[in-house]
């Protein structure tokens, strides 16, 4: 009963194409992100999601396009992939701040996107 | 432009030693504070974290420290196990952001405990 899932876990595809990396979790949290970790090891957000609304867009280029069919899902569709885009993302989850306080995040095991 | 940041990228120490793993922060608007642990092939899990009215707090074998007037934190484990193993994430948020809040990470440090 995984928390946070991501598919897949592997991504190995050419420079060019689209692909897609889908996040799903089960813990009724109303606020999804994707995240970046690059190979310098910096964990940076791309994208926030609450109740399927963007929230943050973190100058993320616009061939990165997230899509939230509801509020368990958050998935993240690249196009034209470039080799730069060989990362690791990761999907996390939290409740809806409230109270004024941050609410924890949990992630998803990551995808290794290798851009060849 | 680091607005958090882990110095040191490692980190060695015997099993039952104390780990001080330790983060800086520049943006003064950070007021909430957290430590994420992260295993390779998983993704980052919740550690502790600390609001800044306080400059303390604890859960088990794991204490946070967090120095505002230097806008530093740092990470206690003792005693220290060979499965604290991992990469350590420091992290902070504008608490009371709304929706809109985000976390800003370090760039980790690998914790190795030596049995």
């Amino acid at each position: 009963d995984t928390a946070v899932s991501q598919t897949p876990k592997y991504l190995v595809t050419q420079m060019g194409n689209d692909k897609s990396i889908k996040c799903e979790q089960n813990l009724g949290h109303d606020t999804m992100y994707w995240y970046k970790q690059d190979s310098k090891k910096f964990l940076k957000i791309m994208f926030s999601y609450n109740n399927k609304e963007l929230i943050i867009n973190e100058t993320v280029p616009n061939r990165f396009s997230p899509k939230s069919p509801d509020k368990a899902h958050l998935n993240l569709h690249i196009n034209s992939l470039e080799l730069g885009d060989s990362a690791v993302y990761f999907c996390a989850s939290s409740p809806l701040p409230s109270g004024g306080l941050v609410e924890t995040q949990y992630f998803g095991p990551g995808t290794r996107l290798l851009v060849l | 432009d680091q607005q958090v940041k882990q110095n040191s990228p490692s980190l060695s120490v015997q099993e039952g030693r104390i780990s001080i793993l330790n983060c800086d922060y520049t943006n003064s608007m950070f007021d909430y504070f957290l430590w994420y642990k992260k295993y390779p092939a998983e993704g980052p899990t919740f550690l502790i974290s600390i609001s800044s009215i306080k400059d303390k707090n604890e859960d088990g074998r794991f204490t946070v420290f967090l120095n505002k007037s230097a806008k530093h934190l740092s990470l206690h484990i003792v005693p220290s196990q060979p499965g604290d193993s991992a990469v350590y994430f420091c992290a902070a948020s504008v608490k009371g952001g709304g929706s809109n809040y985000k976390l800003t990470f370090g760039k980790g440090t690998l914790l190795t405990v030596n049995p």
